[in-house]
């Protein structure tokens, strides 16, 4: 119940293509919902968060969709660039649980100039 | 503000010995938590500490432990070091009730 699951595992797009990254969990007491990008050699960088009482949240080119009745949410990454090459992670946490997040599988995603 | 601060990057041990990791949390930070990554694997929890006490453990034996000081830096140690604990140990703050978390980059760990 306290999983998180990501799909897909990797990712290949064309530079300006629009890659999506989709997580889905069983838990309904999670009520934080953050990306994180990973580049090779470095710790996770906080990208945008969202919270289930919003369907949609945009900062620059990540938009974070929320379905809270298929409890899924997704990453959009608009007009990629090669830079945006890196490993994204969704994670998940819950109040009362120290915030402790619960991480999906990881996509690995590649932009081709 | 310097962030999350890591110590060693890199480290490499013999399977039985201990090891120690170190974290200094984001400037106005005062609750640390450690995550194990596995190679090709998301975070997973160890153990979070808040005023120098353990608050919440994930499912990691004995041999991890840790230790958080007044100025809110914390340690991670493992003792009888096993091949499978050779991963990137990452170090996480946030805030007194703060939902974002904020890593550091990592110490790699390898155990041969």
């Amino acid at each position: 119940q306290q999983q998180v699951k990501q799909s897909p595992q990797s990712l290949i797009v064309q530079k300006g293509g629009i890659p999506i990254i989709n997580c889905a969990y069983e838990n309904t007491a999670f009520d934080y919902f953050p990306w994180y990008q990973q580049f090779p050699g470095k710790g996770p960088a906080l990208l945008i968060a969202i919270r289930p009482d919003v369907s949609e949240k945009k900062e620059g080119r990540f938009t974070i969709s929320f379905n809270k009745s298929a409890k899924q949410f997704s990453l959009h990454i608009m007009d990629s660039q090669p830079g945006d090459s890196a490993t994204y992670f969704c994670a998940a946490s819950q109040m009362g649980s120290a915030r402790q997040l619960t991480f999906g599988s990881g996509t690995q995603l590649t932009v081709l100039p | 503000d310097a962030g999350v601060t890591q110590s060693p990057t890199h480290l490499i041990k013999t399977r039985g010995q201990q090891v120690t990791l170190r974290c200094s949390p984001k400037s106005g930070h005062d609750t640390v938590s450690w995550y194990q990554q596995a190679l090709g694997q998301g975070p997973q929890f160890i153990f979070q500490y808040y005023e120098e006490e353990e608050r919440q453990r994930g499912n990691f034996p004995d041999r991890f432990s840790g230790h958080q000081f007044p100025n809110y830096s914390s340690e991670l140690n493992v003792n009888a070091l096993l091949l499978g604990d050779s991963a990137l140990y990452l170090c996480a703050s946030n805030p007194t009730g703060g939902t974002e978390a904020f890593f550091g980059q990592g110490t790699r760990l390898t155990v041969v």
